[in-house]
Parts: structure tokens; C-alpha cells; sequence
């Protein structure tokens, strides 16, 4: 049950887009259809941005996309606004009932 | 108004236990899995356990296996995590999480109850 991995930190301006990837094994991320995003700001609970790889929750902007290719997961947010910045976490179903999360990746806008 | 509330956390020494609660309310409680994810202050979020809607499957992270024990009550719509054997690395802030439905992610957070554990 090893983390996934994920940048630390991304950033970009106001207007461009950004991709934060998330690399697991064949074990969780491969394996299954199953890579969610959730979005964080300072203390705040997490909030689910995409399920299912690349479904959006009702009331999430399409500037929000996710995709996966083999064992990594990539959440991608164009167009940039200030209140994207947050802490952005990928999780996956590891198996036998279990889950893992990402070690997260702090957004900046500059 | 769906959601859910934890309790339970505070200041417990090492090697201590403690047992935090999550009150669910608003939504159909016994239809859905529910979990606890941590999160240390300042670090990122950790999945430590789920149960099933009718606790026939259970599930934890190896940081916690053999120390902590999840159940659920469907009659009180509350989820328990026993934390037993606690550890300086167990402080955390504990969210508890509803599943969404058959699918993977968790679609209800929480607002979080805080576990120190210091000497």
C-alpha cells in the first residue's frame, strides 16, 4: 500500500492549464477504472472533483478533466482562475477493500 | 441536511486508545460503505479503513492493521474507528467518508475530528 505519486507543487497563470499527474502500479491505478480527484483548500474538507478517471460530479466546471494511461492518472485544469489554487489529491481502489491516496499537489496561481 | 460529524478525538498518550464516532444524517445510512481517511496537520490525506453497508467487507491500511477496528451501526446511522495501541505518527485529523453507492470514490466529507497523541 504504497502512496501514489504525485508533483508537490504546479503552478501557472491566470488562463492557462495545468496537468497534475498521479503514478501508481498495476495494482491500483492500472488495474482499475476507479482514479477520483478531490480538491482541498486550507481547512477545509475535500471536495470530489472527478470519479471514475474522467466523470465530473455534477456542479464541477468542464475546465476539469481527467484521464488515465496505464499506471498514471493526470488531472488537467485549464483556464486557470485564482480559486483553483488548492491542494489537489488522486485516489484509487488498490484491491481487497482497500484504497490509496496520492501525497498531494499544491497548485499555485501565480 | 446531509452530512457527517465526527467525535471523539483529543489527546491521548502513547500507546493509548481512543475511539472516534461519525453521526450520518440526511441520506439513506445503511445503503452505503463508509470510510476514514486522516490527514497529519500540514500532510496529505491517507485512506485507514472502510466497511461495507452490511459489514461483510472490512478493509484497512497497513499503517493501522491489528490496532485499529472499524464497525458500523445502521440503527444509530453511526461509524466507529477503535483506535487501539496509538501511535505518535497516528496524530491526525480523522474525516470520515461516505462511498458512493457500487462506484469507488467518496462523494460526502466530514468536517474532521482531531487526534494528538503525545506524551
Amino acid at each position: 500500500q504504497s502512496a501514489l505519486t504525485q508533483p508537490r507543487s504546479v503552478s501557472g497563470s491566470p488562463g492557462q492549464s495545468v496537468t497534475i499527474s498521479c503514478s501508481g502500479t498495476s495494482s491500483d491505478v492500472g488495474a482499475y477504472n476507479s482514479v477520483s480527484w478531490y480538491q482541498q483548500h486550507p481547512d477545509k474538507d475535500p471536495k470530489l472533483m472527478i470519479y471514475d478517471v474522467n466523470q465530473r460530479p455534477s456542479g464541477v466546471l468542464d475546465r476539469f478533466s481527467g484521464s488515465k494511461s496505464g499506471n498514471t492518472a493526470s488531472l488537467t485544469i485549464s483556464g486557470l482562475q485564482a480559486e483553483d489554487e488548492a491542494d489537489y489529491y488522486c485516489c484509487s481502489y488498490a484491491g481487497s477493500y482497500t484504497w490509496v491516496f496520492g501525497g498531494g499537489t499544491k497548485l499555485t496561481v501565480l | 441536511e446531509v452530512q457527517l460529524v465526527e467525535s471523539g478525538g483529543g489527546l491521548v498518550q502513547p500507546g493509548g486508545s481512543l475511539r472516534l464516532s461519525c453521526a450520518a444524517s440526511g441520506f439513506m445510512f445503511n445503503d452505503y460503505a463508509m470510510h476514514w481517511v486522516r490527514q497529519p496537520p500540514g500532510k496529505g490525506l491517507a485512506w485507514v479503513s472502510g466497511v461495507s453497508w452490511n459489514s461483510g467487507s472490512i478493509g484497512y491500511a497497513d499503517s493501522v492493521k491489528g490496532r485499529f477496528t472499524i464497525s458500523r451501526d445502521n440503527a444509530k446511522n453511526s461509524v466507529y474507528l477503535q483506535m487501539n495501541s496509538l501511535r505518535i505518527e497516528d496524530t491526525a485529523f480523522y474525516y470520515c467518508a461516505k462511498k458512493a453507492g457500487s462506484n469507488w470514490y467518496f462523494d460526502l466529507w466530514g468536517r474532521g475530528t482531531l487526534v494528538t497523541v503525545s506524551s
